[in-house]
């Protein structure tokens, strides 16, 4: 079946402009997660989806980063006047978020890689 | 807090050599899960494999196999008769749980190098 996609692949912002990346999780899948990953480290954590209720955004690095997933399937990450540290890779991932093990396993998507110049 | 630690950064290997990953953690939960992922060139992230914290045994599949031992606080991943298809960036995870939310802690990723 298909697996997460996100778009843009890559996208080219001038600082200060606003840029929306776009997720589209797994059919089926209730709980969906946004991570940015810097050059060289491993992903962060930035927020985190049950269905439509965004039930922790304790990652997002500032108010300029928003995310909503309005219908509890994709979902977009808005992130406004963008700086030259919001330059990374957006990776998108989701998972069944239903009861048992099974569910905790977080399917990723190919990433959205940021420059912002 | 939660923490992964993956002190090797950079890995290099002959074709057909076995290696292993080591993966140390921190966490306060008494249940936990831990995850290995594989990030070729490409960029995505491939889901490996999720070992629960009441289940300590070791797995096999294929050419790669699991080390997990709680009293060391340690995940290891081992890859049998390596090939350049091996050649990537393998992150070991940690799940948070809690306050109704699930968040990945990584690790900062082991660099493996497979030569032809």
């Amino acid at each position: 079946g298909a697996g997460v996609s996100q778009s843009p692949r890559y996208k080219v912002a001038k600082r200060g402009q606003d840029v929306a990346l776009r997720c589209d999780p797994i059919s089926g899948h209730v709980s969906l997660f946004w991570y940015q990953q810097a050059l060289g480290q491993g992903p962060e954590f930035l927020t985190y989806f049950q269905n439509e209720a965004q039930l922790d955004k304790s990652g997002l690095p500032s108010d300029r980063f928003f995310a909503e997933r309005p219908e509890g399937s994709v979902s977009t990450l808005k992130i406004q006047r963008t700086q030259q540290e919001d330059s990374a890779v957006y990776l998108c991932a989701s998972s069944l978020g239903l009861a048992g093990a099974d569910s905790y396993e977080q399917y990723f998507g190919p990433g959205t890689r940021l420059t912002v110049t | 807090a939660q923490k992964v630690t993956q002190a090797q950064t950079e890995i290099s290997v002959v074709e057909k050599e076995d290696v292993t990953l080591d993966c140390v953690y921190e966490t306060r939960d008494t249940t936990y899960y831990l995850f290995w992922y594989k990030q070729p060139p490409s960029g995505e992230l491939v889901f490996l494999i999720r070992r629960n914290s009441f289940d300590e045994q070791n797995e096999i599949s294929g050419r790669y196999s699991w080390n997990f031992q709680k009293s060391t606080s340690s995940f290891n991943f081992t890859i049998t008769a390596s090939q350049v298809v091996d050649s990537a960036v393998y992150f070991c995870a940690l799940l948070y749980s809690g306050a109704g939310s699930y968040q990945l802690t990584f690790g900062k990723g082991t660099k493996l190098s497979v030569i032809p």
